[in-house]
């Protein structure tokens, strides 16, 4: 199971941190994912994270401005947003992949929680 | 950057076939997986790896993919099929996980 938060209200050029815990599994032997999805439009991947930590990979979008990380300790993945856009408004879903390594980065992202709302607007 | 292309809408009725396309460059080389979302829900995976189902989803599911067109096919449709599809690769010239812009699957 995957619960997000950290979504609300902010202002543009502000910052917000997304969470999402991981239950029910081993946490580092996967891969994880952060993709969004705004009311008009369809899906939007964002960013990815391999097992370990070590290789991160960004949307156009967003590089420069988000940053992914995850505590493997705390089974707890993160989204650091900032100089945020009303652009970015949207619902945050994290994603688990197949496996841990890069390798899996081709695979389907087999397990999703249920979002978490991120408004950006004066 | 690469990009996947999906008809924006398919109607179908009742106990026929409804048939997804999911275009781009080359797409036959790469895995596709297909999502559904239906309202207020997160996607889920309904084919992976071009053709492979998920435990739990109906043999009505299936996928092709070759050349510059994967397909997402539902047989003998029922009114639950009704939502939002996508399909989706992973870009190893980018490093980028590109979804296609989903087509809304209308069981009439």
């Amino acid at each position: 199971q995957l619960l997000e938060s950290g979504g609300g209200l902010i202002q543009p050029g502000g910052s917000l941190r997304l969470s999402c815990v991981g239950s029910g599994y081993s946490f580092t032997n996967f891969g994880m994912s952060w993709v969004r999805q705004t009311p008009a439009k369809g899906l939007e991947w964002v960013s990815i994270i391999d097992g370990g930590g070590d290789s991160t990979f960004y949307a156009d979008s967003v590089k420069g401005r988000f940053i992914i990380s995850r505590d493997n300790s705390k089974n707890t993945l993160y989204l650091d947003m900032r100089g945020l856009r009303v652009g970015d408004t949207a619902v945050y879903f994290c994603a688990r992949m197949f496996c841990a390594n890069t390798a899996c980065f081709g695979r389907e992202l087999g397990t999703w929680g249920q979002g978490t709302l991120v408004t950006v607007s004066s | 950057s690469y990009e996947l292309t999906q008809p924006p809408s398919v109607s179908v009725a009742p106990g026929q076939t409804a048939t997804i396309s999911c275009g781009g460059n080359n797409v036959g080389s790469k895995s596709v997986h297909w999502y559904r979302q239906k309202p207020g829900q997160a996607p889920v995976v309904v084919v992976f790896d071009d053709s492979d189902r998920p435990s739990g989803i109906p043999e009505r599911f299936s996928g092709s993919n070759s050349g510059d067109t994967a397909t997402l096919t539902i047989s003998r449709v029922e009114a639950e099929d009704e939502a939002d599809y996508y399909c989706q690769v992973w870009d190893s010239t980018s490093d980028h996980v590109v979804f296609g812009g989903g087509t809304k699957v209308t069981v009439l």
